[in-house]
């Protein structure tokens, strides 16, 4: 098992510039979730998928991003027209998740994506 | 609504120490509750959980953290510190039925010999 990977692990962008950012979790895992780290700060939540199905959506998540999870496997984060407050690192994480496990299975982090916005 | 508070931003020891982090929640149902250890330019590493069984748990690295509902407090301990213990610590509660993380701001320890 190799674990939660990312890709590209730093990028930096000019201001208005599209980027994608890719999350590959671990096999099997049905859960995923993306996560925002800006310097100081905790992670915070952005979105989660079961299997392929988005089921929130953080108000942190304007409408200049998106995410998928075709076929339940990888994921993409996309921010559109990038701006200078999009800087943070994006943090992957996935888990399995059984019908008796509750809200107690294990997240597994990637380590990261850090995007810097010029 | 669920949160986290962790008191200190950043705790300093000796080698050899003990190393106490502090954690206070606020959750309106019988929380599940965590802390991760993150180093310089990686991911989040999960050190420990608790999950409504025995209230002291043991993690990984020798740390350990004890649930006290009367105090709403899930602080982590560990008895002697190492130099390789210096990171970031986050202290996370768990939120609805898919267990989304809500994190504290991190405690940033450090260990001078």
């Amino acid at each position: 098992d190799t674990g939660v990977s990312q890709d590209p692990r730093h990028k930096i962008t000019k201001r208005g510039q599209n980027v994608t950012f890719r999350c590959d979790p671990i096999s099997e895992h049905n859960r995923l979730y993306w996560y925002r780290q800006t310097l100081g700060q905790g992670p915070e939540f952005l979105t989660y998928f079961q299997n392929e199905a988005q089921l929130e959506k953080s108000r942190l998540l304007s409408d200049r991003f998106s995410a998928e999870r075709p076929k339940g496997s990888f994921s993409t984060l996309e921010i559109q027209r990038t701006e200078q407050g999009d800087s943070a690192m994006y943090l992957c994480a996935s888990s399995l998740a059984h019908r008796t496990s509750g809200s107690a299975e294990t997240q597994y982090f990637g380590p990261g994506t850090r995007l810097l916005v010029l | 609504a669920q949160s986290v508070t962790q008191l200190g931003s950043h705790v300093s020891v000796s080698e050899g120490a003990l190393v106490l982090l502090r954690c206070n929640y606020s959750s309106s149902v019988p929380p599940y509750l965590f802390w991760y250890v993150q180093y310089p330019n990686q991911g989040l590493q999960l050190l420990l959980k608790y999950t409504s069984a025995a209230t002291l748990v043991k993690g990984i690295n020798g740390f350990e953290a004890e649930f006290k509902k009367s105090e709403t407090s899930f602080h982590l301990t560990k008895p002697s510190a190492h130099m390789s213990d210096a990171a970031e610590y986050f202290c996370a509660v768990s939120v609805g039925g898919y267990n989304k993380l809500i994190f504290g701001a991190g405690t940033r320890l450090a260990v001078h010999p």
